[in-house]
């Protein structure tokens, strides 16, 4: 049963990097099946995708527009972890923060693939404030 | 492609049927829309991928269908347990989108 545990700090000062790390216990973050996936919640954003790390013979990411120029999303092979990091930080990113598995899965009877996210970490709440 | 869903907020008996609407502003496959419940403070639970196939552990009275534009989640004999928000999410050029949400709440 895989599982993830989130750790970062709550508070964060406006223009600063906001750092958070996912541990992935139960499943290895160099799987060729999943994509390590970041998410936040606010009430004036709903959910909101802001990118992925995935392995599939080498290492790639995709982000968000919204963040894009400002989030970087790293794995960690040795600790199996992963990590987010958002700089240049203002109140509007004020958000529960939440890592999660997306997995890709081939569709038994055709080319395509199913994606869904199957696994949440418990959220981390993060305010930008001075 | 943008996923609007309705009604916002739909209110409901336990025992009744809930039908929940996501529709995406291009069509989409269907291999690509999951839905997802959530409680307060608790993360979002996966229920149904692939538009219409259960997750494991998801009760049968939760149901997906759709194609194309337009997808449904039909919860019958709702429980009290059901009663929260429910996420539709697409897959597509390489990004997830969550729509607006759907509260159904006890009336």
């Amino acid at each position: 049963q895989l599982q993830l545990q989130q750790s970062g700090p709550g508070l964060v000062k406006p223009s600063q990097t906001l750092s958070l790390t996912c541990a992935i216990s139960g499943g290895r973050v160099s799987s060729n099946s999943a994509t390590w996936t970041w998410i936040r919640q606010s009430p004036s954003r709903g959910l909101e995708w802001l990118g992925w790390t995935y392995y599939r013979a080498k290492w790639d990411n995709d982000y968000a527009v919204s963040v894009k120029g400002r989030i970087t999303i790293t794995p960690d092979t040795s600790r199996n972890q992963f990590s987010l990091h958002l700089t240049s930080v203002t109140p509007e990113d004020t958000a529960v923060y939440y890592c999660a598995r997306t997995m890709s899965v081939p569709v038994p009877w055709g080319r395509n693939y199913y994606y869904y996210i199957d696994v949440w970490g418990t959220g981390t709440t993060v305010t930008v404030s001075s | 492609s943008v996923l609007t869903q309705s009604p916002g907020t739909l209110s409901l008996s336990p025992g009744e049927t809930a039908t929940l609407s996501c529709r995406a502003s291009q069509s989409i496959s269907s291999s690509y829309l999951a839905w997802y419940q959530q409680k307060p403070g608790q993360a979002p639970r996966l229920l149904i991928y692939g538009a219409s196939t259960r997750a494991t552990g998801i009760p049968d009275r939760f149901s997906g269908s759709g194609s194309g534009t337009d997808f449904t989640l039909t919860i019958n004999r709702l429980e009290p347990e059901d009663f929260a928000v429910y996420y539709c999410e697409q897959y597509g050029s390489s990004l997830l989108t969550f729509g607006g949400g759907t509260r159904l709440e006890i009336k």
